[in-house]
């Protein structure tokens, strides 16, 4: 049973750039989260999706950044006209239901974003 | 507003004597709360956990305890080893509309553990 993948693992992209960062959670796992780690600091929570459906989304930023998670396929966080502020770790988590306290709760390995 | 606060960006201990990492929170909503564990270049791993109805929780080696009044919370690890060093994150979580412990962490700053042989 695989965990949850996140690709790629590094991406270099250059200012005014898209980038597109996939996770594909584990099998049965319908609940989706991102969050954003920059430079010594802690895990910042981006958004939370189920199949279709964003679900929260109050952690993302207004403008280029957008997420979605289809009925095939996985996850995506699409990061538009990239600056040097969105280099970080992007990591995404996965669950089968939202009460984590009962069903756990999985990290990905990250995408490391590099703006230059 | 940094709702989840560890305070302490490092911690040292010596093999087999005991590490205690701390964390304060300010949001009274929070009913859960989490213990990972993080390498570099990997994703956090989960360690342990407790609800707002528990005071401690304990597995092998790891023990959270939980002071609600004081709203602090600290992670027991008893004997510590040198494969222990990592960065440690305490992370919270408030209950949904549904009652259930939702899936959106808050997340404190992390301290570095070097457990020395």
């Amino acid at each position: 049973n695989a965990g949850v993948m996140q690709n790629p693992r590094h991406l270099v992209r250059r200012r005014g750039q898209e980038a597109r960062l996939r996770c594909s959670p584990m099998k049965g796992h319908s609940h989706v989260y991102w969050y954003r780690q920059l430079p010594e600091e802690g895990l910042k929570f981006m958004v939370y999706l189920q199949k279709e459906n964003i679900i929260d989304e109050s952690g993302m930023p207004k403008e280029r950044f957008s997420a979605e998670f289809p009925k095939e396929g996985p996850s995506i966080l699409r990061i538009q006209q990239v600056v040097r502020g969105d280099s970080a770790a992007y990591f995404c988590a996965s669950s089968p239901s939202m009460d984590i306290a009962n069903y756990g709760y999985t990290f990905g390995s990250g995408t490391r974003l590099t703006v230059v | 507003d940094q709702q989840v606060k560890q305070n302490s960006p490092s911690l040292s201990v010596q093999e087999g004597r005991i590490s205690i990492l701390n964390c304060d929170y300010t949001n009274s909503m929070f009913d859960y709360f989490l213990w990972y564990k993080k390498y570099p270049a990997e994703g956090p791993t989960f360690l342990i956990s407790i609800s707002s109805i528990k005071d401690k929780n304990e597995d092998g080696r790891f023990t959270v305890f939980l002071n609600k009044s004081a709203k602090h919370l600290s992670l027991h690890i008893v004997p510590s080893q040198p494969g222990d060093s990592a960065v440690y994150f305490c992370a919270a979580s408030a209950k949904y509309a549904g009652g259930t412990s939702y899936g959106k962490l808050t997340f404190g700053q992390g301290t570095i553990l070097t457990v020395h042989p």
